[in-house]
């Protein structure tokens, strides 16, 4: 069966200090990988997207990157964090096609002091 | 932009029946929906393609209205368990698979 790792579950960083999230798939290849960002109390923002390996679709434009070094691995970065970056980030994965619905991580809750 | 769900937030007694509705302003091709406990991740709970159909998952169903681009999930006899935010999520079409969530709906269920 599919799994979908997500780490840390918790992060508490400074204000301009990098940043790296990291998730994995397990069995499956080839998987649609995405990350969203929740801030407190509201709904769930798209950031970035992936196709295949070294494929990132950015939805919106931020201090924010995402890379997909290998098939079932999905790191979203910072180099510098904003206040603003604080919320709870996920990571969801779906096979490639229709008829899907998406698996979410069990995130990781960023504060940025 | 962003399907709106309405209502925002809904107080229910046990057993008593919700619906939540979710509007898109585009075409649509899919239209999802998911559970969320609080602090917790979002939980799948059905996709319904363009076609008009509806399906159904145990006591809680969902419609799918393409023309009007509306969808609309419904709780009967509803159960502690179902309190949450729900979320609908939209897509626009194959290779355009990325989903845009709902404003959210807040269904708070007491005994």
């Amino acid at each position: 069966s599919q799994t979908i790792h997500q780490w840390p579950a918790t992060l508490v960083q400074p204000v301009g200090s990098p940043l790296s999230l990291e998730c994995t798939v397990e069995g499956t290849s080839n998987p649609n990988l995405y990350w969203y960002r929740q801030a407190a109390g509201r709904g769930l923002q798209l950031l970035f997207y992936s196709v295949g390996i070294g494929q990132i679709s950015s939805e919106v434009p931020q201090n924010l990157s995402a890379s997909r070094p290998q098939d079932r691995q999905f790191i979203l970065s910072s180099k510098k964090l904003l206040l603003s970056d604080s919320g709870f980030y996920l990571c969801a994965w779906k096979p490639t096609g229709a008829n899907y619905g998406y698996t979410f991580g069990s995130g990781t809750r960023l504060t940025v002091v | 932009q962003q399907p709106v769900q309405s209502p925002q937030a809904v107080i229910l007694r046990e057993g008593e029946d919700a619906v939540i509705n979710c509007s898109s302003s585009k075409a649509l091709y899919s239209v999802h929906w998911y559970r969320q406990k609080h602090g917790e991740a979002p939980v799948f709970l059905m996709i319904l393609l363009k076609g008009g159909e509806q399906k159904g998952h145990e006591k809680i169903s969902a419609s799918f209205n393409e023309k009007k681009q509306q969808s609309s999930l419904y709780l009967t006899a509803s159960q502690l368990s179902y309190s949450g935010t729900y979320f609908c999520g939209t897509e626009q079409g194959l290779g355009n698979e990325k989903l845009t969530f709902g404003t959210g709906t807040r269904l708070t269920i007491i005994p």
